[in-house]
């Protein structure tokens, strides 16, 4: 079965510092999809970024960015120019055919941007 | 396009009631999905919908648990005989079938419930 984990469940950085939040996964499958999802306080589950495990390049949006490391199970979301606004529960998911595409979810990490 | 959304927000209600939430998902979008996520953890899978065909279900959804989509729309989560273990925030989301949106989940606001 597939499982994500993300082993830090708080962190907290000065805004305008750059943050990097890791994830890992164990999957037999070679094609399949990685998130990150932000879900601010008593806010909605929102897509921050996606990448699809048969590219090799790094998903990046704006101040986003991953290092998706295949052979590693790896999937590390970094967040550049960090705002206070970036303050949220940030979550790794796993898709993938095996489990008849729902996502599979980490813990969640909660991101405290300093002012 | 509008989103998804939940009805109601917020639900309180007392132990051994039954409870309805609603979603309506994206338009286009013919896959549907339920989660459930208590405080603090990440969300866990109950149930998927494909059109109006329930294709998958958790063992987590307990015979207390229905969900339907009747017309391959908007789609409906009854629990009943509540317990206070139910009390949670009760999430849908929806996928497409369009060139760029197959493989991504959308979600609604959630449905927080509190079980007295």
């Amino acid at each position: 079965a597939q499982t994500v984990t993300q082993s830090q469940p708080e962190m907290s950085v000065q805004e305008a510092e750059t943050v990097t939040l890791s994830c890992t996964y164990d999957t037999s499958e070679n094609n399949y999809y990685l998130f990150w999802y932000k879900q601010p306080p008593s806010r909605q589950m929102i897509l921050v970024i996606r990448q699809e495990a048969y590219k090799q390049q790094n998903a990046t949006e704006n101040r986003f960015s991953v290092n998706f490391q295949k052979a590693a199970k790896s999937f590390s979301l970094k967040i550049s120019d960090s705002q206070l606004g970036d303050t949220a529960m940030y979550f790794c998911a796993f898709m993938g055919a095996d489990s008849n595409y729902q996502l599979i979810w980490g813990a969640g990490t909660k991101l405290i941007i300093k002012p | 396009d509008t989103g998804v959304s939940q009805d109601p927000r917020h639900k309180i209600t007392k132990r051994g009631q039954n409870v309805t939430f609603r979603c309506d998902p994206i338009s286009e979008h013919n896959r549907l999905y339920w989660y459930r996520q208590t405080l603090g953890q990440g969300p866990e899978f109950l149930t998927y919908f494909q059109n109006e065909a329930q294709l998958e279900k958790s063992r987590l959804l307990s015979d207390r648990f229905s969900a339907e989509r009747p017309k391959g729309s908007f789609s409906t989560l009854e629990i009943q005989r509540t317990e206070q273990g139910d009390s949670a925030m009760y999430l849908c989301a929806s996928r497409g079938t369009g060139v760029t949106s197959t493989d991504t989940q959308y979600f609604g606001p959630g449905t927080r419930l509190t079980v007295l």
